[in-house]
């Protein structure tokens, strides 16, 4: 079936330090990949897309590229900020499978001054 | 504001007593789904609609849930008889189906947090 696996965290970093959080997917079609943002207390804000493979998707700061040859969707950023803290969400949704969306457990990130 | 909105933010009440949930999804958007997120863990997947017809429900959801969609606008989430394990967030979040089998990403509201005491 269709499914994302993404690494368990929680993941500490200090202010400045390079982020990377791996995922990876398994796809019965052809997939769209997203990254998710999710602050406590709320709900998941797009963070960035890509829609086919080789297409970086970018935010913020943030960059993920879609590899097809690996399943692999990884999200990184140069220079964390105190305000990137919260959980991120890999998620996929597959064409032609009426489209749902299917998610990562999430990835919790803390960013320390 | 013109985002996914969710009412009520929290809901608690107690084992046994029905709730409903509302949905107001982004205006121009034609699928609307149903999500439920437990602590620590990404979002579950429970129904969608293209419009106003429920087009596929999870096995996750029991018979003592069910969701509308009259007229393909707002949506409505009920849970009969609650449990304790029903406790979640419950998410909404609407898309843009277009042809070819293609959507747009989904839009989340903020979610309605049920606690069943």
């Amino acid at each position: 079936g269709d499914s994302v696996t993404q690494m368990e965290g929680p993941v500490t970093l200090s202010e400045e330090a390079f982020l990377t959080i791996n995922c990876t997917y398994t796809a019965t079609g052809y997939p769209s990949l997203f990254w998710y943002v999710q602050y406590p207390g709320e709900g998941l804000q797009l963070l960035l897309k890509a829609t086919k493979a080789d297409d970086k998707g970018s935010n913020k700061g943030f960059e993920a590229t879609y590899r097809k040859e690996t399943t692999s969707f990884h999200l990184e950023k140069g220079s964390v900020q105190v305000s990137d803290s919260a959980v991120y969400f890999c998620a996929l949704t597959v064409r032609g499978n009426f489209n749902k969306f299917y998610f990562g457990s999430g990835t919790k990130l803390n960013v320390k001054p | 504001d013109t985002g996914v909105s969710q009412d009520p933010r929290h809901k608690i009440t107690k084992r046994g007593q029905n709730v409903t949930f509302r949905c107001d999804p982004i205006s121009e958007h034609n699928r609307l789904y149903w999500y439920r997120q437990t602590l620590g863990q990404g979002p579950e997947f429970l129904t969608y609609f293209q419009n106003e017809a429920q087009l596929e429900k999870s096995r996750l959801l029991s018979d003592r849930f069910s969701a509308e969609r009259p007229k393909g606008s707002f949506s409505t989430l009920e849970i009969q008889r609650t449990e304790q394990g029903d406790s979640a967030m419950y998410l909404c979040a609407s898309s843009l189906a277009l042809g070819l089998g293609m959507n747009t990403e989904a839009f989340f509201g903020q979610g309605t947090r049920l606690t069943v005491v």
